[in-house]
């Protein structure tokens, strides 16, 4: 079965870089997943598309700040110079044969 | 630049029905398979439903099948999910996203969300 798995919380400094992680479920590692950004009180957005190869395609706006990678069946969002407005909910998402899947979610606390 | 407008939510009892429309601008509607997804208060993401470009591909999550009807009018850019026999648990605000695109080839992955509208099922 299909699973994205991602931590529920993680923080970090003003101004530092972190790697947001999201994982695959078993058999799963070739696939596709977009990461969407949700700040408070406020609908989601489209971050990017991380492809298998870890090419990744951003939506429009998105800061050079916001980059993604991927090691076997995870696959990562990393936020470099971090700013108050960083802070917000981070989600994974794919498809499979049942339909579109979504991460559990990571709440990013900015320090 | 994309738009997309949900409107529809509201209060409604337990096991009444409701339906929410997504107003779609700033792209050529008819090209893109579009998305519900919901969010429970406190909750993460979750997927309702699907709907290919031409209306002919639907998928409904197992939570809501045979419950909801997802459509859409390529000639109003307008996409629509009827709710019918509503509970609790349907208590979200409710999305709607367009679905990636690139050379032609589409992707189950959302690329342009709308700012939601709330469904409250309550007594």
């Amino acid at each position: 079965q299909l699973v994205l798995t991602q931590s529920p919380s993680a923080s970090a400094s003003l101004g530092a870089s972190i790697r947001l992680t999201c994982t695959l479920s078993s058999g799963h590692s070739n696939y596709a997943i977009a990461w969407h950004q949700q700040q408070p009180d406020k609908g989601p957005r489209y971050l990017m598309k991380l492809n298998t190869d870890g090419s990744h395609t951003k939506g429009d706006g998105i800061p050079d700040r916001f980059s993604g990678s991927n090691s076997g069946a995870e696959r990562y969002l990393t936020i470099s110079s971090l700013q108050s407005e960083d802070e917000a909910d981070y989600y994974c998402q794919t498809w499979g044969t049942s339909g579109v899947i979504f991460g559990g979610g990571t709440k990013l606390t900015v320090l | 630049e994309v738009q997309l407008v949900e409107s529809g939510g509201g209060l409604v009892k337990p096991g009444g029905s409701l339906r929410l429309s997504c107003a779609a601008s700033g792209f050529t509607f008819r090209r893109y398979n579009m998305n519900w997804v919901r969010q429970a208060p406190g909750k993460g993401l979750e997927w309702v439903s699907s709907i290919s470009s031409s209306g002919s591909h639907i998928y409904y999550a197992d939570s809501v099948k045979g419950r909801c009807t997802i459509s859409r009018d390529n000639a109003y850019n307008s996409l629509y999910l009827e709710m019918t026999s509503l509970r609790a648990e349907d208590t979200a605000v409710y999305y709607c996203a367009r679905d990636y695109c690139s050379g032609g080839t589409c992707y189950r992955l959302f690329d342009n969300w709308g700012q939601g509208t709330l469904v409250t099922v309550s007594s």
